[in-house]
């Protein structure tokens, strides 16, 4: 079965610290790896999205990493804000053959809480 | 230029009755797909409507149905609701049948008593 892990479960951190998040997945072969930021009661909103062959992309403060031979990702925080509490939800595409579509594979998320 | 729209915010109803929620893509967007997101947890692929085909279908019951008109928005229906229906309903709509640029709606929050 494919699956898509994700820790911590919560995280809470200081204003303008750095935080680390992980994601550990299953699913072979795969497509991309995304991540994507959910505010509470919100659609996910995407960060990043990587293909097998990218170790690295930015989006501002946010810096994903992926390494394809350990299925491994991870999400980067840097300089924490308030507005950087949210649920932050990885998700795994399979390839486009198996791939039925959208129909894309979701870990559970990690929720941060930046605290003042 | 509007994101992707979805109707109702809320809605509350009861064991057994029956719910339809709505989404509109974004403007020339073909794709759209369906996902239930339990509380706590990750969203669940239901459906994707491309030109107005499914073209995929999750892990779901036959309670489940979808539908997509001939402007792309969509419907998702759900017959004989249960306790456990209740979630955050999220529809994404896409330019292309597989592709990157997924955009959520901010999902419609259906609670049944």
């Amino acid at each position: 079965k494919n699956q898509v892990e994700q820790s911590p479960q919560s995280l809470i951190i200081l204003e303008g610290k750095n935080c680390t998040l992980q994601c550990n997945y299953t699913v072979s072969p795969f497509s991309n790896l995304r991540w994507y930021k959910q505010d509470t009661g919100r659609g996910p909103v995407s960060l990043t999205i990587m293909t097998f062959s990218e170790n690295t992309k930015s989006n501002g403060r946010y810096t994903a990493t992926l390494d394809a031979d350990t299925k491994q990702s991870s999400l980067h925080i840097t300089a924490s804000q308030l507005s950087d509490s949210a649920s932050y939800i990885c998700v795994v595409s399979p390839s486009p053959e198996r791939a039925a579509g959208n129909k894309l594979t979701f870990g559970g998320g990690t929720r941060v809480l930046v605290k003042p | 230029d509007a994101g992707v729209t979805q109707s109702p915010t809320h809605l509350i109803k009861t064991r057994g009755q029956h719910v339809t929620l709505r989404c509109s893509p974004i403007s020339g967007h073909k794709s759209v797909s369906w996902y239930q997101q339990v509380l706590g947890q990750g969203p669940q692929f239901i459906f994707q409507y491309y030109e107005k085909e499914e073209r995929g279908r999750g892990n779901f019951p036959d309670r489940f149905s979808a539908r997509q008109f001939p402007n792309y928005s969509s419907e998702l229906n759900v017959n004989a609701l249960l306790l456990g229906d209740s979630a955050l309903y999220l529809c994404a709509s896409s330019p292309e049948r597989v592709g990157k640029k997924l955009f959520f709606g901010s999902g419609t929050q259906l609670s049944v008593l």
